[in-house]
Order: C-alpha cells, then structure tokens, then sequence
C-alpha cells in the first residue's frame, strides 16, 4: 500500500508567521522525504530532501520525519508572500537503486497574506 | 544551473490520436521519469528509465504508453490513442542518483489536452 495523506487547505497566514505543513503515510518501508514546491501550472520545484527520522534545516526552511508516527513537517520561518504555493510531500522506499519512483501526497495551497 | 526542459508546454489532440511528449532531463543524469498530475489530484509516478530500458512502472502504464530516450539527450513518452481521461499535466524529471538517494528534478510540465 503506497498512501501518503496531506491536508489541501487553504492555509492562510499572514506575513512572518511560522508554518507547519504535515504529511502522514501509511507504508513503513518509505525511507526516503522530500517536500517539492509548486505554484499554480508549473512543474514542482525540489526544497528538501531527507533521509529516515530526524530534523534537516535548509535557510528559513525545517524537515522533520517521525518514522515512528509515520508523520513528516515541513516548518517555513518569516514566510513572505512568495512563499504562497502549493506544498507537496513526496516519499520513496529506495530499494530500485535510484529507480523508485515517488509517492506524493495532494498538495497544500498556502496563502501568506501581505 | 541546468534544468529539464519540455516541449511543447501545451497539446491539444483528438481522442485516438497519438501524441509524443518531449524531454530533455539534465545532462549527467542518468534516470529518467515520466508523472502526471490530473487537474484537481495528486502528482502520479508512472514510469522509471534506467540503462535504456524501463526500471519501474505504475499500474497507469499500460500497453498505450511507451517511453523512448532516441538519442543522447531526448526522453519521450507516447500515448498511443489517447483517451478523454489522459489529459492531464505530464512531468518529466531526471536523477543523478548516489546509491539510494534519488533527488528527482522536474520539467514545467506539458499540458495535454484530450478532445
């Protein structure tokens, strides 16, 4: 079973919030996390890349992966307005040697109110 | 910096044409992949390409898809006869994986649309 659970939101927030995007999953051989950005009819853009459980921080950007809870976040700190877009998850089990292909979850629209 | 490209951005087709989408990943990259993204749901993985041949396909990838890397920069996919339920958004993306660790990097997309 290869699920990966994401609330689609909207979620609004105003400017130099901190926000939390979340993804749950339910097939514990997924090992490998990675969040994608995507503005409206464009191809997802790469932000973070994680490996098992842990916390990785990438500029105003945090990745968390709870394997325990099968549960990822990704943190944005002093969002801005061009931080609006759509917020993918994406999860792989990397047993194909580079050949795997990604599970993602359904995206959630964030909106940083100016 | 290098990025996947992908031609044309949008198609328009009759149901039951064929129609070839184009890529051209990022130049050292040695994997290759086609998603596709129906408007409204979740970006979908349909197939892997490694060493020239296929390494991983989707349950969406029937005998009405094929991919093909014709030369040494070009990745296609084709849809044979294409149905209403195709259109959608396809992406490409390449990886230049180091064991395990695959960081898939994606085209804009081609947006095709079925008649």
């Amino acid at each position: 079973q290869k699920e990966v659970e994401q609330d689609p939101g909207p979620l609004s927030v105003p400017e130099g919030a901190i926000v939390s995007l979340n993804c749950t999953y339910s097939n514990s051989a997924f090992q490998y996390f990675m969040w994608y950005r995507q503005y409206s009819r464009k191809g997802p853009e790469l932000l973070m890349y994680t490996y098992s459980s842990g916390n990785k921080e990438d500029g105003r950007f945090t990745a968390q992966v709870d394997k325990s809870s099968k549960y990822i976040s990704l943190f944005i700190r002093d969002s801005q307005p061009s931080d609006s877009a759509t917020y993918l998850c994406a999860m792989s089990v990397g047993s194909g040697g580079g050949a795997d292909g990604l599970t993602f979850g359904k995206g959630t629209h964030l909106i940083i109110q100016p | 910096e290098p990025e996947v490209t992908q031609t044309p951005s949008h198609q328009v087709t009759q149901m039951g044409q064929e129609v070839i989408l184009r890529c051209v990943p990022i130049s050292n990259h040695l994997y290759f992949y086609w998603y596709r993204q129906i408007l409204g749901q979740k970006v979908e993985f349909l197939v892997s390409f490694y060493n020239n041949e296929i390494s991983e396909k989707s349950e969406i990838f029937d005998d009405q898809f094929s991919v093909e890397r014709p030369d040494g920069s070009n990745f296609t996919l084709k849809i044979r006869s294409t149905k209403l339920e195709d259109s959608a958004m396809y992406f490409c993306a390449s990886s230049a994986p180091s064991g395990p660790r695959n960081e898939q990097f994606f085209g804009p997309g081609t947006r095709l649309t079925v008649l």
